[in-house]
């Protein structure tokens, strides 16, 4: 099983910050096969980013991602309010798992 | 648009099992799969698995194959998942997502149901 390992695990920032979360794979995972979701309180994840750098329906521009084989990076480029939730990523090339999470939260 | 709606929270005792319900509206059901992902309190996401709603197929994250069984019902556009002897540490949000194939990402999720498991 492939796993994801998120850092950090609490990414204190404050609104219009950059946020860059990482995340790292125990074995090379095909960049096609890479995702990331973001989850706020109470909520279902939502969809963010796949492919590793493709952006879901309605998500904003500020959010990018990119990487490839054992290293993947989230990138929000100015963080609004909205933005303070959860992070999770995803990898679904060599059956499915998911990180660890990395919270972002308002310093 | 696409719906997800999920049966309600769950209580169970150990050793027994627990059948949660997803029901489809919006689109075709029988052109994607449904899969199954469970979040324990305080954590992260695990993949249960995934099944067809088309021809049937599945397939399970080895950790619950034996334990987790995944239907449908194409007459109702549900999607089933149960998984039996249940331990404390399946306490846990169990989400359904639309998903065309087996290893996707998943752009629409039900609300989660609550499962919880006490003595």
């Amino acid at each position: 099983e492939i796993v994801l390992t998120q850092s950090p695990g609490t990414l204190s920032l404050s609104p219009g910050e950059r946020g860059t979360l990482s995340c790292r794979a125990s074995q090379s995972v095909g960049s096609s096969y890479f995702a990331w979701y973001q989850q706020k309180p109470g909520q279902a994840p939502r969809l963010l980013i796949y492919s590793a750098s493709s952006r879901a329906t309605g998500v904003p521009d500020r959010f990018s991602g990119s990487g490839s084989g054992t290293d993947f990076t989230l990138t929000i480029s100015r963080l609004e309010p909205e933005d303070f939730a959860v992070y999770y990523c995803q990898q679904y090339g060599t059956s499915l798992t998911f990180g660890g999470g990395t919270k972002v939260e308002v310093k | 648009q696409v719906h997800l709606v999920q049966s309600a929270t769950e209580v169970k005792k150990p050793g027994a099992s627990v059948k949660v319900s997803c029901k489809a509206s919006g689109y075709n059901f029988s052109s994607h799969g449904i899969t199954w992902v469970r979040q324990a309190p305080g954590q992260g996401l695990e993949w249960l698995g995934w099944i067809s709603a088309s021809n049937a197929n599945r397939r399970s994250a080895q950790k619950f194959q034996g334990r987790v069984t995944m239907t449908t019902d194409t007459y109702t556009s549900t999607a089933y998942m149960e998984l039996r002897g249940l331990r404390s540490d399946d306490t846990a949000m169990y989400y359904c997502a639309r998903s065309k194939y087996p290893l996707r990402p998943f752009e629409y999720w039900g609300l989660g149901t609550q499962v919880t498991v006490s003595s």
